[in-house]
């Protein structure tokens, strides 16, 4: 059975950093053609794509948060990290891991996790 | 950037076909994939690759695409069809994903 879970924190204060996991099971995160990547969902509004990381270690990010994205694999883990920095209220949504094939697409998601930016 | 263009609601009643939609200028050069997303839940993939459906998934949805738009048919409605549904494109370009701007489906 294959499952991705996120977990991180609930509450996070203005211009602070995000560190959100995505725990993976049922599958490696080293699998060669393989990737996880990171979506969010702010309250009322579409899915937004964050980043992507491959087998390989070759990352990709959304234009508009690349200076404040990073991701990484902890391979002994089966993990994937990613962080936002210097966030803001803006931010606050549910942050949703989700793992691709490598076909283009997400076949596996997380249940998600609802993150609040706020003082 | 890359824009994927979806009516924001669709209101029909039970039984009826629910046709949504997903445009953009050289979607037929692109795999296009569609997800369910209801409340509360993570979203799901109901079709890959434009046309193909995942395992388990009812064989009243189907896709198609066709000149600058993809499509989803939902064939007889019913209220557990409620939800987000959102296309998804691999913009190979830049190398990034993006999502449409979803389409809310509601079961009068």
């Amino acid at each position: 059975q294959i499952t991705l879970k996120e977990s991180g924190p609930t509450l996070v204060k203005p211009t602070q950093t995000l560190t959100l996991t995505c725990s993976v099971s049922g599958l490696s995160v080293s699998r060669s053609g393989t990737g996880v990547g990171w979506i969010r969902q702010p309250p009322g509004n579409a899915l937004q794509w964050l980043a992507f990381i491959y087998w390989d270690d070759t990352r990709r990010f959304t234009p508009s948060l690349t200076d404040r994205l990073a991701i990484t694999r902890d391979t002994s883990k089966n993990q994937v990290v990613l962080t936002l920095t210097n966030v803001a209220p803006v931010d606050t949504g549910t942050y949703y891991c989700a793992h691709s094939n490598g076909d283009g697409y997400f076949t596996y998601w997380g249940p998600g996790t609802l993150v609040t930016v706020s003082s | 950037s890359y824009v994927l263009t979806q009516a924001p609601s669709l209101s029909l009643a039970p039984g009826r076909t629910a046709t949504i939609t997903c445009g953009a200028s050289d979607i037929s050069n692109k795999m296009v994939h569609w997800y369910q997303h209801k409340p509360g839940q993570a979203p799901v993939l109901v079709i890959f690759s434009d046309d193909v459906r995942p395992s388990g998934v009812p064989g009243r949805l189907s896709g198609s695409k066709s000149g600058t738009t993809a499509t989803l048919t939902i064939r007889s409605v019913e209220a557990g069809d409620e939800a987000d549904y959102y296309c998804q494109v691999w913009d190979t370009g830049g190398d990034h994903v993006v999502f449409g701007g979803g389409t809310k489906l509601t079961v009068l």
